[in-house]
């Protein structure tokens, strides 16, 4: 049981430029959710799914998209990288509904030159 | 909207000894939940503590308890009997209850930084 897991775990991309983070998780989670982390800022919701083929908009969209074609799967695309998008970014599952604990991925370190 | 405010940008407490880190929130739903999560200087979130909003005893997580006072919207994290692995950066988050396709966002705190002295 790996829990949640990211790749790759750092990234240099110059602007402009695109890619995609992969996230996967193992536990049958219904929900997941790609959050960014800045400095003095916490954590903020990018993007998140409550289920296959279910995705909708969080806290700080812009730039990014998502689809969840399986249970297991959640990448997280930026369509045309920005330095403002340097940042540390996290994926996270959990249960359907209620209050479950959310466990989150090891996180991808990304810098956008 | 949910907002969380953790005051405390920096901490510092002595091995061995007791810490509190605070936490106070602001949100209109009467159900909701608590978290605490700690995030080493190796950068992997990992969930220490959780309250539930209708819970009427304060949760405990081995050194851990959460110091719930509801009406005053505080959930502060105490820490006993500190070690030298408990530095690190603590987040309070909080999340509204969800249901059906409703997702229940998690809103962050920005953060303590702990530094526990040998």
């Amino acid at each position: 049981n790996a829990g949640v897991t990211q790749t790759p775990k750092f990234q240099v991309l110059k602007t402009g430029q695109s890619m995609t983070l992969q996230c996967a998780q193992d536990m049958n989670h219904e929900y997941m959710s790609w959050y960014r982390q800045d400095p003095g800022m916490g954590l903020r919701l990018i993007h998140y799914s409550v289920g296959a083929g279910i995705t909708d908009q969080g806290e700080v969209p812009n730039g990014y998209n998502v689809s969840r074609s399986t249970t297991e799967d959640f990448p997280l695309r930026l369509l045309s990288a920005a330095p403002s998008q340097t940042s540390v970014y996290f994926c996270a599952s959990r249960e359907r509904g209620g209050l479950n604990t959310q466990y989150f991925g090891p996180g991808t370190r990304l810098t956008v030159l | 909207a949910q907002k969380i405010t953790q005051t405390q940008p920096g901490m510092f407490v002595q091995e061995k000894e007791a810490v509190t880190l605070d936490c106070t929130y602001d949100t209109s739903d009467q159900s909701y939940g608590l978290f605490w999560y700690k995030q080493p200087s190796s950068g992997e979130m990992i969930f220490l503590i959780y309250q539930g909003s209708y819970d009427e005893q304060n949760a405990t997580e081995g050194r851990y308890s959460l110091n719930f006072q509801k009406a005053r919207k505080s959930a502060n994290l105490v820490i006993s009997a500190s070690q030298l692995g408990d530095s690190a950066m603590y987040f309070c988050a909080m999340r509204e209850s969800a249901g059906g396709t409703s997702y229940g966002k998690l809103t962050f705190g920005q953060g303590t930084i702990l530094t526990v002295h040998p």
